[in-house]
């Protein structure tokens, strides 16, 4: 099975920190996105990843970076955290392509509260 | 804007009886997928059907299987025989070609005992 792993489940910053978010995942997937999920919204991509130091903005990247330096690993980077950032982040990784019908794996996500 | 609607922000079932829980979409493509997924308390989120919008005849996994309206838009999930375990988020997601996969808000499902 795919595993995709999110470095914390619970995250507590404060406003201007800058915060880094890791993900792992173990299948040796090219492609890694990030998530941000609010209640009433849904889930939102912020990032996506199709190769080694590869990104491509989603639809809401302000505020955000991301790194990829390793095929398994892709950070979510808050430059300088806003109280409006608080939100459960998810990661997830795929065989295919950003644009493809195959299924994403999920990680179980980070709650994080910026106060 | 290509859009993703779950009317029910929260249903409700008692084991072993039958929900279903509804999504409309909005677009002018022809061609796409539509998904439901499913996100357990504190757990990862789940792949539990998929549709691809040429295809005629409704997809099943199990218990779980859709009503795909493609005049009306419209991608509704059924859940028979429900169980405890089936308590989740839901989400409908949609993904036209060549763009990226749309969520909907969720739907939020309690199964009684």
């Amino acid at each position: 099975d795919v595993k995709v792993t999110q470095s914390s489940r619970y995250l507590v910053k404060r406003t201007g920190e800058k915060v880094f978010l890791e993900c792992v995942q173990d299948m040796d997937h090219e492609n890694m996105f990030w998530y941000r999920q609010d209640p009433g919204l849904g889930l939102r991509l912020i990032y996506f990843s199709y190769d080694v130091k590869m990104k491509e903005k989603g639809d809401i990247p302000e505020g955000y970076s991301v790194s990829r330096e390793k095929k398994e690993r892709f950070s979510l980077i808050l430059e300088s955290a806003s109280t409006n950032q608080t939100s459960m982040y998810l990661c997830a990784s795929s065989s295919a392509g950003r644009y493809s019908n195959q299924p994403q794996h999920f990680g179980d996500g980070t709650r994080l509260s910026i106060l | 804007a290509q859009t993703v609607t779950q009317s029910q922000p929260e249903m409700s079932v008692q084991e072993a009886e039958t929900v279903t829980l509804s999504c409309t979409y909005d677009t002018s493509e022809s061609n796409y997928y539509l998904f439901w997924y499913k996100q357990p308390p504190s757990r990862q989120m789940i792949l539990v059907i998929r549709q691809e919008a040429y295809k005629q005849q409704n997809a099943t996994e199990n218990r779980f299987s859709v009503n795909f309206q493609k005049a009306a838009k419209s991608f509704s999930l059924k859940i028979s025989d429900s169980q405890l375990g089936d308590t989740a988020m839901y989400f409908c997601a949609f993904r036209p070609n060549n763009n990226d996969m749309r969520f909907g808000a969720g739907t939020r499902l309690t199964v009684k005992p």
